[in-house]
């Protein structure tokens, strides 16, 4: 139990273009949600917290009307990149938290979206 | 704040052998120590954590870490690596019940064979 899932796995964008990616929770409800971004051979860095229905909490430096994320389902959470540039290539990676009442450390990572922006 | 140090960003060793990744973390509260496990092109998974109680905990597949107050450590260590074993390791802090995560800049352990 406890999966989450990315998609797409890998994308290539186009500069000035959007990218869209989904998180999904598959067999939990998931009421937090966080996105975070990983450099090559660096660690992650939390780039907001999304609580399903609520707008999303981003940590400071991190653009919201550039990361646009939507969390409106218990299930599904969206991470936007808008207008990408080569700068925003990355790995991104999501986690889910199950309802209240769980343990806050069952957070819960998904495979990852590596993307590239060209 | 918190901070976490990981001050080898690359550790090898052979196949059998035993291994310390080190962790030291800064903070001015009470926190929650974790190890993570990142193997190429996955997400993190949980190794272990310590939350209260014994300062020494373990994993199923081996490994433990010792929380020190002290010395503000969490150094995790397996007395017989294997092949499989060859990953990152995050190590992160948490001083908020129900908060986020600081993670360190994480190790890569290559087991050899």
């Amino acid at each position: 139990g406890a999966v989450v899932s990315q998609h797409p796995s890998r994308v290539i964008c186009k500069s000035g273009t959007s990218v869209k990616i989904e998180c999904r929770s598959l067999d939990f409800q998931a009421t937090t949600m966080f996105w975070y971004r990983q450099f090559p051979k660096q660690s992650l860095m939390l780039m907001a917290t999304s609580n399903e229905g609520s707008k999303a909490t981003y940590e400071q430096g991190v653009e919201k009307d550039k990361f646009l994320i939507n969390h409106a389902s218990l299930t599904l959470s969206t991470l936007t990149v808008t207008s990408a540039h080569p700068e925003d290539s990355s790995f991104y990676i999501c986690s889910a938290r199950s309802t209240s009442g769980r343990p806050f450390y069952e957070q819960y990572f998904g495979p990852g979206t590596r993307l590239t922006v060209t | 704040a918190q901070s976490v140090t990981q001050l080898d960003s690359q550790v090898p060793v052979f196949e059998e052998a035993p291994v310390e990744l080190r962790c030291n973390y800064s903070s001015s509260v009470s926190v929650y120590l974790f190890w993570y496990v990142q193997y190429p092109n996955q997400g993190l998974q949980l190794l272990l954590k310590y939350l209260s109680g014994s300062t020494l905990v373990e994993s199923i597949n081996g490994f433990e870490a010792e929380f020190n107050k002290s010395q503000t450590s969490f150094h995790l260590r397996k007395p017989s690596v294997h092949i499989s074993d060859t990953a990152e390791y995050f190590c992160a802090v948490s001083a908020d019940y129900g908060q986020n995560f600081v993670f360190g800049p994480g190790t890569r352990l290559s087991v050899l064979p």
